[in-house]
């Protein structure tokens, strides 16, 4: 079975960095565009980035872009997120979500989240 | 960028209707058909419900339905049922390429 599985998060000074990560499993990971959304605590769902299956194009939220860098090893089935100069309106669980099958604009598998805390 | 626009809660009696609105602009929900729907009961990851304003994925009870009005898409649930409290999200493609989500509803079920 489809599965996602997010790590790497934690409590973070402001301005520090993380990497997080998310390994796939059950489906053919290079052939799915992968997505990151976050949630603040308490808070609604926010898009972050998506990666095309092949790497190829990358896009990013406004509220993210030039500090965090999406990336992908399809030999390692696994997608990550580089998130840099972290500000504390960054604290949410990060969710990692696969592109559904159906249909390229929305996504059908999610992670269990990672939660990063940027805080000092 | 800015999220697109939801009732913060909505409510209704088992049996009952709801609709759940969702307004973007004609950058996103008013340009594309390409809007989901998504279901988050408390402390779980969303689910999807509805994908391009208004298809089912496989799984989905029939009484969940979508539809779209020019810039605003909308989700009814029909035939209310206590497990359909939860939170609920739009999301739509955007000409930039990227994705947007609602700022969320909440619906209580009476």
């Amino acid at each position: 079975q489809v599965q996602l599985v997010e790590s790497g998060g934690g409590v973070v000074q402001p301005g520090r960095s993380l990497r997080l990560s998310c390994a796939a499993s059950g489906f053919t990971f290079s052939n799915y565009d992968m997505h990151w959304v976050r949630q603040a605590p308490g808070k609604g769902l926010e898009w972050v980035s998506v990666i095309w299956y092949d790497g190829s194009n990358k896009y990013y939220a406004d509220s993210v872009k030039g500090r965090f860098t999406i990336s992908r090893d399809n030999s390692k089935n696994t997608l990550f997120l580089q998130v840099n100069s972290l500000r504390a309106e960054d604290t949410a669980v990060y969710y990692c979500a696969r592109r559904y099958d159906t249909s390229a604009y929305s996504v059908d598998y999610w992670g269990q989240g990672t939660l990063v805390t940027v805080s000092s | 960028q800015s999220a697109l626009t939801q009732p913060p809660s909505v409510s209704g009696s088992p049996g009952q209707s709801v609709t759940i609105s969702c307004t973007g602009t004609s950058s996103d929900v008013g340009s594309y058909n390409y809007v989901s729907w998504y279901q988050q009961p408390p402390g779980t990851a969303p689910k999807l419900m509805i994908y391009e304003v208004s298809n089912r994925p496989s799984g989905v009870p029939d009484r969940f339905s979508g539809s779209k009005s020019g810039n605003t898409a909308s989700l009814t649930i029909s035939g209310l049922q206590a497990e359909d409290e939860a939170d609920y999200y739009c999301s739509s493609y955007t000409s930039s390429s990227s994705w947007v989500f609602g700022g969320g509803t909440k619906l209580t079920v009476l």
